[in-house]
C-alpha cells in the first residue's frame, strides 16, 4: 500500500521565491497535517484539515504561509515570498479521525527545504 | 491544556543495555490515546503503537515494551537488549482533547529522546 507521499524531497531556492509542497494523502484518511520540524523548534503543527476543510490554522507562521486541500488525495503547502527562515523538514501526515477515535497518524517522508 | 513531557532529552547507552524513555502527560479528558513515534536518522517518523486510556495493560512487541500508569499519567517505552540500529529520536503524543467525544486526530507531541547506542 501507497504511504503518504510528499513531493519534492528536496527544495532549494533562493529568498523572495514561491515555494509549493505538495502532499497526496492515504487513500481512505479524512485528516490531513502540515509539520515543520526545525532543531532550535522541534517539531511543529502548522495547519490540518478534516474532511478537506481546514480546521487549525493557528500554527502557520504569518501570512507567507498558506495550505489548501482543494480534494480528499491532495494538498499543498505555499510559502511566498520565502525567506532563510523557512529552511526546514516539513512533512505531511494523514489519519483516520471517526468519532472520538483518535487513530494514528501516518508522516511521508517530507520535504527539506533549503532556501538560500 | 494538554502536554507531554520527555524528561530525558538524550540517552546514550551501549549494545545489549535495556534503555528506558519516559514520557508523562497532561490531559483533562477521561478518553485519550497515547503514541509512540520513532525517527530514525534518515528522517521519517514512524509510527511504533498506539494505547487507548482504558487499556493499562502493558504491551510487548519483541525487544520493545510499553508500560502504562493512568495513576501517574506516564506512558513508558523500554527497549530491550538495545541494538544499534535503535538509535533514533523517539517522540511519545496524546490525541487531542474534544468536547462531545469527536476527534479530528490532532496529536500533541513531546519534544522527543535522542537514544544512541553505541557498538
Amino acid at each position: 500500500d501507497a504511504g503518504v507521499i510528499q513531493s519534492p524531497r528536496h527544495e532549494v531556492t533562493e529568498m523572495g521565491q514561491e515555494v509549493t509542497l505538495r502532499c497526496k494523502p492515504i487513500s481512505g484518511h479524512n485528516s490531513l497535517f502540515w509539520y515543520r520540524q526545525t532543531m532550535m523548534r522541534g517539531l511543529e503543527l502548522l495547519i490540518y484539515f478534516n474532511n478537506n476543510v481546514p480546521i487549525d490554522d493557528s500554527g502557520m507562521p504569518e501570512d507567507r504561509f498558506s495550505a489548501k486541500m482543494p480534494n480528499a488525495s491532495f494538498s499543498t503547502l505555499k510559502i511566498q515570498p520565502s525567506e532563510p527562515r523557512d529552511s526546514a523538514v516539513y512533512f505531511c501526515a494523514s489519519s483516520l479521525a471517526l468519532g472520538g477515535v483518535s487513530h494514528e497518524q501516518y508522516f511521508g517522508p517530507g520535504t527539506r527545504l533549503t532556501v538560500t | 491544556a494538554q502536554k507531554v513531557t520527555q524528561a530525558q532529552t538524550e540517552i546514550s547507552v551501549v549494545e545489549k543495555e535495556d534503555v528506558t524513555l519516559d514520557c508523562v502527560y497532561e490531559t483533562r479528558d477521561t478518553t485519550y490515546y497515547l503514541f509512540w513515534y520513532k525517527q530514525p536518522p534518515s528522517g521519517e517518523l514512524v509510527f511504533l503503537i498506539r494505547r487507548n486510556s482504558f487499556d493499562e495493560q502493558n504491551e510487548i512487541s519483541g525487544r520493545y515494551s510499553w508500560n502504562f500508569q493512568k495513576s501517574t499519567s506516564s506512558f513508558n517505552f523500554t527497549i530491550t537488549a538495545s541494538q544499534v540500529v535503535d538509535s533514533a529520536v523517539y517522540f511519545c503524543a496524546l490525541s487531542e482533547a474534544r468536547a462531545g467525544g469527536t476527534s479530528y486526530g490532532k496529536l500533541t507531541f513531546g519534544q522527543g529522546t535522542i537514544l544512541t547506542v553505541h557498538p
